[in-house]
């Protein structure tokens, strides 16, 4: 079965600063990998995801993430946050079917962006 | 905006109740899928609906049920409501089952 651990559940950091939220996922076989932003009383958007190809997605807002397939990782990074960008992050990884719907989510990392 | 549409955006009610939470889909999406958001378990899948056919089920109690209409929308019923079923439901859907899913803003159902 799939599972996936977001390492860290809080990540602080200053305005114009890189940060990058870690993400591992368990899987015995192929998966599909995806990034969801939630802003407070929001509902989930997509960042970017990962299906085949290229180990490096790049996504909207600025974020990209690197599929390691040796290390079972798919961390998120940005070069430069804005405070804008806080918000939670959850890592997902598909789940029956390889459907891109029917996932299954890490507990999620609160990126707080301080001026 | 996502384009699912997702009423009430709030409801209260009490224990042992029945509620429907109901679910517009992006027009022209056949898919839709429920999610469970909670402080104790996270986001959960919960079921999908293709097409009006039940297609995959995951962590769905046996007092929570689902349908999908011919207009595509769909319902979730939860039933004999306990405090921990308190949660924000989510739904969200897709052209079909391999395409990137949409989510709506929530439902936030608060059982007292």
């Amino acid at each position: 079965a799939q599972s996936v651990t977001q390492l860290d559940s809080q990540v602080p950091v200053f305005e114009e600063a890189p940060v990058e939220l870690r993400c591992n996922y368990s899987s015995s076989v192929s998966v599909y990998l995806f990034w969801y932003v939630q802003y407070p009383n929001q509902g989930l958007q997509l960042l970017l995801k990962y299906l085949s190809g290229s180990t490096l997605v790049k996504g909207i807002n600025g974020f990209e993430a690197e599929f390691n397939k040796s290390q079972t990782s798919f961390h998120l990074r940005k070069p430069s946050v804005h405070i804008s960008d806080t918000a939670e992050y959850f890592c997902a990884v598909s789940g029956y079917g390889g459907s891109q719907g029917n996932l299954i989510f890490g507990k999620g990392t609160k990126l707080s962006v301080k001026p | 905006d996502s384009g699912v549409t997702q009423t009430p955006k709030h409801l209260i009610t009490a224990t042992g109740q029945r509620v429907t939470l109901r679910c517009s889909p992006r027009s022209g999406d056949l898919s839709v899928y429920w999610y469970q958001q909670s402080l104790d378990q996270g986001l959960q899948f919960l079921i999908q609906y293709y097409n009006g056919e039940e297609r995959a089920k995951g962590n769905i109690l046996e007092r929570f049920s689902a349908q999908q209409f011919p207009d595509l929308h769909s319902e979730l019923n939860l039933s004999s409501l306990e405090l921990g079923d308190s949660a924000l439901y989510f739904c969200a859907s897709s052209v079909d089952t391999n395409t990137e899913a949409f989510f709506g803003q929530g439902t936030r159902l608060t059982v007292v």
